[in-house]
């Protein structure tokens, strides 16, 4: 079965320090790869895609995600984190049999000051 | 451009009792979902539809009806509500790939 995994409930970081939210795969095919974050009562609000190319991939909000496919990895990246990016992250993977996405669990990610 | 939005924000069923979620959007986007969001447990697809007048069922649809009678709106409908029902929902549009969300419905079954 295709399914994403994010190995961590919380990532606790310091403002300022780089951050890091993991996320794990499993597609038959070639996968799209998706990252989204939710704030406190709030809908999903889309940051990046990794569909083919770069397996740098650059998103909204000063984020980034690198493509590993030796690693099914898709990690979620941040050069220097802020207060404000405190919110919940979900990993996201399109079935490649149903084209649906498949959602992990989601990582809160919380920044201090 | 309001983008995807669903209406009511907030709702307190009683056991049996029935209501529809809507969603709109403006944005021409052929495939919409509906999903409900549990704590650890991310995002589950209940219903979705690929385009007007089409329903399709997700990973969890028991207990929850759909429409799709125009382009831009999608029911979500509960017949009989039931206290595992309590959850937060979203709806989604997507057009070439990207998901896009409203603000999710807040209910609760007592």
């Amino acid at each position: 079965a295709q399914s994403v995994a994010q190995p961590e409930d919380q990532v606790n970081v310091a403002e300022g320090n780089p951050l890091t939210v993991k996320c794990t795969y499993s597609v038959s095919g070639n996968p799209y790869l998706f990252w989204y974050v939710q704030y406190p009562n709030r809908g999903l609000q889309f940051l990046l895609k990794y569909i083919t190319g770069d397996n740098l991939v650059k998103g909204s909000y000063g984020f980034e995600a690198e493509f590993n496919k030796s690693q099914t990895s898709f990690h979620l990246k941040k050069p220097s984190a802020l207060v404000s990016d405190s919110a919940l992250y979900f990993c996201a993977v399109r079935d490649t049999n149903t084209d649906k996405l498949i959602f992990g669990t989601g990582t809160r990610l919380q920044v201090f000051p | 451009n309001a983008g995807v939005t669903q209406t009511p924000k907030f709702r307190v069923l009683k056991t049996g009792q029935s209501m529809t979620l809507l969603c709109a959007q403006d944005m021409n986007h052929e495939y919409m979902y509906w999903y409900r969001q549990d704590p650890g447990m991310g995002l589950r697809l209940i219903h979705y539809s690929v385009g007007e007048g089409t329903t399709a069922k997700g990973e969890v649809p028991d207990g929850y009806n759909v429409s799709r009678l125009k382009k831009q709106n999608f029911l979500l409908g509960l017949e009989s509500a039931a206290p595992s029902q309590t959850s937060v929902y979203f709806c989604a549009s997507d057009q070439g790939g990207t998901q896009y969300f409203g603000p999710g419905t807040r209910l609760t079954v007592l």
